[in-house]
């Protein structure tokens, strides 16, 4: 089990490009999320998903994008980068949301930085 | 709003002491509360959690104590080692009472353990 994967582990963007930042997981987990970690901010939820084809918002959605055509892949787009995007982007996946045993498992993260 | 606290940003210990890690919370809506452990370069790891219902749960070296009535959670190292300095974020689910936020965790700004030899 390879786990959770996040590609690629950094990348550079000039203000206004877009890009995808990639998140798959070979557990079958049903639920999946994107979340961002800032200094002094801990980690906050950007968008997730309890299943393919079913995504949600969660606390800072604007400027992002999802999508859950499979079980396996849960892509986070950002569609005009700008500087305030710059951060460390962590994919998670659990068995189920409303699961106790059932933790989080987090990929290694994708430092973004956006010029 | 921050509902999630980890209001000490670092904390150094000696090997062999106690480490103690403090989380405080306002949302009465969270029903289980977890500790992740995150190195650098890495993402953060599952440690111990423990739901509303108890007052503790232990697991090792490691011991979560929760205190309800003050919205305030801990975990203890006891005894620290040199391979537990670490980022240790608290975080905290919401019930199924908490209507669309259901499930969902909320995490604190976490606190960079430092174990000396």
């Amino acid at each position: 089990n390879a786990g959770v994967t996040q590609t690629p582990k950094f990348q550079v963007l000039k203000t206004g490009q877009s890009m995808t930042l990639q998140c798959a997981q070979d557990m079958n987990h049903e639920y999946m999320s994107w979340y961002r970690q800032d200094p002094g901010m801990g980690l906050r939820l950007i968008h997730y998903s309890v299943g393919a084809g079913i995504t949600d918002q969660g606390e800072v959605p604007n400027g992002y994008n999802v999508s859950r055509s499979t079980t396996e892949d849960f892509p986070l787009r950002l569609l005009s980068a700008a500087p305030s995007q710059t951060s460390v982007y962590f994919c998670a996946s659990s068995y189920q949301l409303s699961s106790y045993n059932s933790p989080l498992h987090f990929g290694n993260g994708t430092r973004l930085t956006v010029t | 709003d921050q509902q999630v606290k980890q209001n000490s940003p670092s904390l150094s210990v000696q090997e062999g002491r106690i480490s103690i890690l403090n989380c405080d919370y306002t949302n009465s809506m969270f029903d289980y509360f977890l500790w992740y452990k995150k190195y650098p370069a890495e993402g953060p790891t599952f440690l111990i959690s423990i739901s509303s219902i108890k007052d503790k749960n232990e697991d090792g070296r490691f011991t979560v104590f929760l205190n309800k009535s003050a919205k305030h959670l801990s975990l203890h190292i006891v005894p620290s080692q040199p391979g537990d300095s670490a980022v240790y974020f608290c975080a905290a689910r919401t019930s199924n009472a908490g209507g669309t936020s259901y499930g969902k965790l909320t995490f604190g700004q976490g606190t960079i353990l430092t174990v000396h030899p």
